[in-house]
């Protein structure tokens, strides 16, 4: 149980161009979910955080015009690169959590290529 | 403000040695503890938790204890595998309004060689 699901799994793109990667609980209803960035040989750095229904909250740093997150349902949490530039390369991974439950279940990530 | 530090890497080990990635953290609350491993490519899988000190996490082989009185979360295991070759991320989650916030250490990969 508790799986979460990323879409797509590598996607490459030119400069300019918007791309949207989804996030899925397949099995449970997160309420919410999370969304990490890593760079190459280095750990996870928290974007943001969505629950279902409301604005995501951002971490300092992270433009929320650049990385629009929408959380529609329990189940789908949608991250939009916007405008993508080469330096927004990165491996994108998302995590869900329950209210109550004191664990995040991860995704298996985007490689997001920009040319 | 809550942390995680762990030791660097890489670790090259020989299959069969015995492995020891420490991990050391800072909260303010009573935090739980996980170990998470990445294979290349991969998502994070949940390897070991912890929710409270004194607890023993463990899976595949691989042991964690809570140890409140040093703050340290070490992974442990007594024989490793080529197939345990991975980036190992300690982590720590403190109870946050409504939901858990996660603070990862930097990763320390693993390299066994047969």
């Amino acid at each position: 149980g508790a799986v979460v699901s990323q879409h797509p799994s590598r996607v490459i793109c030119k400069s300019g161009t918007s791309v949207k990667i989804e996030c899925r609980s397949l099995d449970f209803q997160a309420t919410t979910m999370f969304w990490y960035r890593q760079f190459p040989k280095q750990s996870l750095m928290l974007m943001a955080t969505s629950n279902e229904g409301s604005k995501a909250t951002y971490e300092q740093g992270v433009e929320k015009d650049k990385f629009l997150i929408n959380h529609a349902s329990l189940t789908l949490s949608t991250l939009t690169v916007t405008s993508a530039h080469p330096e927004d390369s990165s491996f994108y991974i998302c995590s869900a959590s329950v209210t109550g439950y004191n664990e995040q279940f991860f995704g298996p990530g985007t490689r997001l290529t920009v040319l | 403000g809550d942390s995680v530090t762990q030791m660097e890497g890489p670790v090259t080990l020989s299959e069969e040695a015995f492995l020891t990635i420490n991990c050391t953290y800072t909260a303010t609350g009573y935090p739980s503890l996980f170990w998470y491993v990445q294979y290349p490519g991969e998502g994070l899988q949940l390897l070991l938790k912890a929710t409270k000190a004194d607890d023993k996490g463990s899976n595949k082989g691989f042991e964690a204890t809570y140890r409140k009185e040093t703050t340290s979360f070490h992974l442990e295991k007594g024989s490793v595998q080529v197939s345990d070759s991975a980036v190992y991320f300690c982590a720590l989650s403190d109870r946050g309004y409504n939901f858990n916030k996660f603070y990862f250490g930097s990763g320390t990969k693993l390299n066994v060689k047969p």
